[in-house]
């Protein structure tokens, strides 16, 4: 069965501070891969999302950036954390069919 | 005009009721539609999936799509206070674009 793997669960960071965010999935090829952000009250940002190795679509623009080095990693990024980066990231996948998406855990960043 | 718009609520209703959760939508290129459910400080998780207009029942948990009224329901019959969540509802097709659109989510809580 596939699985996918988020972490870490809670993170605090000084403002001006360098982020990374992991996300793995396992027990699947070719995933389409994606990073959302949870406000409260604003429902889920898609934030960006991957379909291969290398292939990354932005469908915000800011502060952050995302990477895949390997076919199931998709990294998100910042070289320097605004206060209003505090949020819930989501990572998740899905078939090559796009039909629904599976969700980690989450990552819930605040940035002090 | 969003894509997706859903009542963020919240909805109180009490153990045993029968819950109606409703989205609805505007591009009529979505074709599948599915429901998530989030706890506090998780990730979503799927709940039901639909392709196109019709039914489709679960145990408590009936999902309905309307594609000529461009709605989606999710009925929750013998409501329980682990029922108490926010519940997203998703679509997503083809010629839509490549990610799921969410909307904002309706808080639900089942007193006992």
């Amino acid at each position: 069965s596939q699985t996918i793997h988020q972490w870490p669960a809670t993170l605090v960071q000084p403002v001006g501070s360098p982020l990374s965010l992991e996300c793995t999935v396992e027990g699947t090829s070719n995933p389409n891969l994606y990073w959302y952000r949870q406000a409260a009250g604003r429902g889920l940002q898609l934030l960006f999302y991957s379909v291969g190795i290398g292939q990354i679509s932005s469908e915000v623009p800011q502060n952050l950036s995302a990477s895949r080095p390997q076919d199931r990693q998709f990294i998100l990024s910042s070289k320097k954390l605004l206060l209003s980066d505090s949020g819930f990231y989501l990572c998740a996948w899905s078939s090559r069919e796009n039909t629904e998406a599976f969700f980690g855990q989450g990552t819930r960043l605040t940035v002090v | 005009q969003k894509e997706v718009e859903q009542d963020p609520g919240p909805l109180s209703v009490p153990e045993g009721a029968i819950v109606s959760l409703n989205c609805t939508y505007s591009n009529s290129a979505f074709q599948y539609f599915m429901w998530y459910r989030q706890y506090s400080r998780k990730g979503p998780e799927l709940l039901m999936y639909t392709y196109s207009s019709g039914n489709k029942e679960d145990g408590r948990f009936t999902a309905q799509v309307d594609k000529s009224s461009k709605y989606i329901s999710l009925f929750i019959r013998d409501s329980q206070p682990s029922d108490s969540a926010t519940y997203l509802c998703a679509m997503w097709g083809a010629e839509a674009g490549t990610a799921l659109i969410f909307g904002k989510g309706t808080t639900l809580s089942v007193s006992s």
